[in-house]
């Protein structure tokens, strides 16, 4: 069974530590995506990434940042967490070409900051 | 830019009861379009797609018809479950852009 693997499902940190969500897909898919996912607001794009070590800017790229040194993993990175930035976040991923608008979603983690 | 305006919820429905949770677009080009579901605890998964105009996707008794007239991709469902409790995501993918989302409907069905 396909899947796209996000590593904690539930995380609590503290004001100003530093945030590592890790995300693995095991589809060879070349392009990776995260979202956010807030009430009322649906899913913002933060980043994505269509190829080893190319990353693009989302909807919401301000105060996270990501990685992407293998194919499989994509990690996004808080590198000082804000109360602001408690959300549920979203890996998903995707083929190139003309099937890149269908997605496969991990699970989510959800991030509270305290 | 692209865009996806889907009804606001939550709809509460009872069971066998009909659903249409209204979707349009603003897109430039010819955007596929999506539904997206994701149920209680889980990530989103794809529910049904539609390519081009006058396409009809469907999965699990839902239905969505490509309106390019009306820039619309309506879901239907024609008896709802307790089981299709869940929220829905409208989506479009147009061009070399990430796929697009609306804010998501909620859907509560009682028994």
């Amino acid at each position: 069974d396909v899947k796209v693997t996000q590593s904690s499902r539930y995380l609590v940190k503290r004001t100003g530590e530093k945030v590592f969500l890790e995300c693995v897909q095991d589809m060879d898919h070349e392009n990776m995506f995260w979202y956010r996912q807030d009430p009322g607001l649906g899913l913002r794009l933060i980043y994505f990434s269509y190829d080893v070590k190319m990353k693009e800017k989302g909807d919401i790229p301000e105060g996270y940042s990501v990685s992407r040194e293998k194919k499989e993993r994509f990690s996004l990175i808080l590198e000082s967490a804000s109360t602001n930035q408690t959300s549920m976040y979203l890996c998903a991923s995707s083929r190139a070409g003309g099937r890149t608008g269908e997605l496969f979603f991990g699970e989510g983690s959800r991030l509270t900051v305290l | 830019g692209n865009s996806v305006t889907q009804m606001e919820g939550p709809v509460t429905l009872s069971e066998e009861a009909f659903l249409t949770i209204n979707c349009t677009y603003t897109a430039t080009g010819y955007p596929s379009l999506f539904w997206y579901v994701q149920y209680p605890g889980e990530g989103l998964q794809l529910l049904l797609k539609a390519t081009k105009a006058d396409d009809k996707g469907s999965n699990k008794g839902f239905e969505a018809t490509y309106r390019k007239e009306t820039t619309s991709f309506h879901l239907e469902k024609g008896s709802v479950q307790v089981s299709d409790s869940a929220v829905y995501f409208c989506a479009l993918y147009s061009g070399n852009t990430p796929l697009v989302f609306g804010k998501g409907t909620r859907l509560s069905v009682i028994a």
